[in-house]
C-alpha cells in the first residue's frame, strides 16, 4: 500500500541542524511532487516547501526561505528536507506528503506519519 | 497571501447529528478548495478536492460545496469516528497554499 515514512527528526539548539527524510514506497515516487507541511504543537497546518517530480522546481514558505533545502533522490524513492539555522518557532511535527496537480487544483494525499522537530536550549 | 477562515472554531455535536462547517477566502480561490480530518496524535487524511469531490474511499456522508469565497463541509449524519478536527486548504495560490485555522468537532 501507498505509505510514507519520515525520520530524522529530535531535539536541537537554536542555530542548530537537522536533516528530515521521508521514504516513500507503494507508488511510482518519481511520478509526484512532493510537499513538507509542518504543525506547531497544539496549532494548524503550514505548508513549508515543495518540489517537483523531478526535483527541477522548488518552492519555500517565506518563514523558511534561505534556511531549508528541499532535496529528492528518486532511486532511492526518498525525499529530505535540511533545516538550518533552526529557531523555536520551527518547533513542529514535519509530515511530508504527496502533492497531486491537477486542473482542479493541488491538494495533498497522502501524508507520513510526521517526525518531531523541537528546537530548544 | 490568501488568507482561510473557518468557523466555528470548536463545535458540540450528538451522533446522528447533521454538521456543517464553514471555510471563507479573503479572496475568491474559485473551487480550489480542500477539506482535510485530522484526528489527535495523526496525520491529516484528504476528504474533499476541489470543494465538491469526494476523495476515494470517504464515506459518502461527507460532501462539499461552494465555490468563490465560501466553502462548507457537510456531514449527514454524524459516527463517532468523525470526532476530530477539519482544515481547509486553498490551492488557487498554488505553489504556497495556505490552511484554515481548524475547526474541531467534539462530541456533546
Amino acid at each position: 500500500q501507498v505509505q510514507l515514512v519520515e525520520s530524522g527528526g529530535g531535539l536541537v539548539k537554536p542555530g542548530g541542524s537537522l536533516r528530515l527524510s521521508c521514504a516513500a514506497s507503494g507508488f511510482t515516487f518519481s511520478d509526484y511532487y512532493m510537499s513538507w507541511i509542518r504543525q506547531a504543537p497544539g496549532k494548524g497546518l503550514e505548508w513549508v516547501s515543495y518540489i517537483s517530480s523531478s526535483g527541477s522546481t522548488i518552492y519555500y514558505a517565506d518563514s523558511v526561505k534561505g534556511r531549508f533545502t528541499i532535496s529528492r533522490d528518486n532511486a532511492k524513492n526518498s525525499l529530505y528536507l535540511q533545516m538550518n539555522s533552526l529557531r523555536a518557532e520551527d518547533t513542529a511535527v514535519y509530515y511530508c506528503a504527496s502533492s497531486i496537480i491537477a486542473v482542479a487544483g493541488n491538494w495533498f494525499d497522502p501524508w507520513g506519519q510526521g517526525t518531531l522537530v523541537t528546537v530548544s536550549s | 497571501d490568501i488568507q482561510m477562515t473557518q468557523s466555528p472554531s470548536s463545535l458540540s455535536a450528538s451522533v446522528g447529528d447533521r454538521v456543517t462547517i464553514t471555510c471563507r477566502a479573503s479572496q475568491s480561490i474559485s473551487s480550489y478548495l480542500n477539506w482535510y480530518q485530522q484526528k489527535p496524535g495523526k496525520a491529516p487524511k484528504l476528504l474533499i478536492y476541489a470543494a465538491s469531490s469526494l476523495q476515494s474511499g470517504v464515506p459518502s456522508r461527507f460532501s462539499g460545496s461552494g465555490s468563490g469565497t465560501d466553502f462548507t463541509l457537510t456531514i449527514s449524519s454524524l459516527q463517532p469516528e468523525d470526532f476530530a478536527t477539519y482544515y481547509c486548504q486553498q490551492s488557487y495560490s498554488t505553489p504556497r497554499p495556505t490552511f484554515g485555522q481548524g475547526t474541531r468537532l467534539e462530541i456533546k
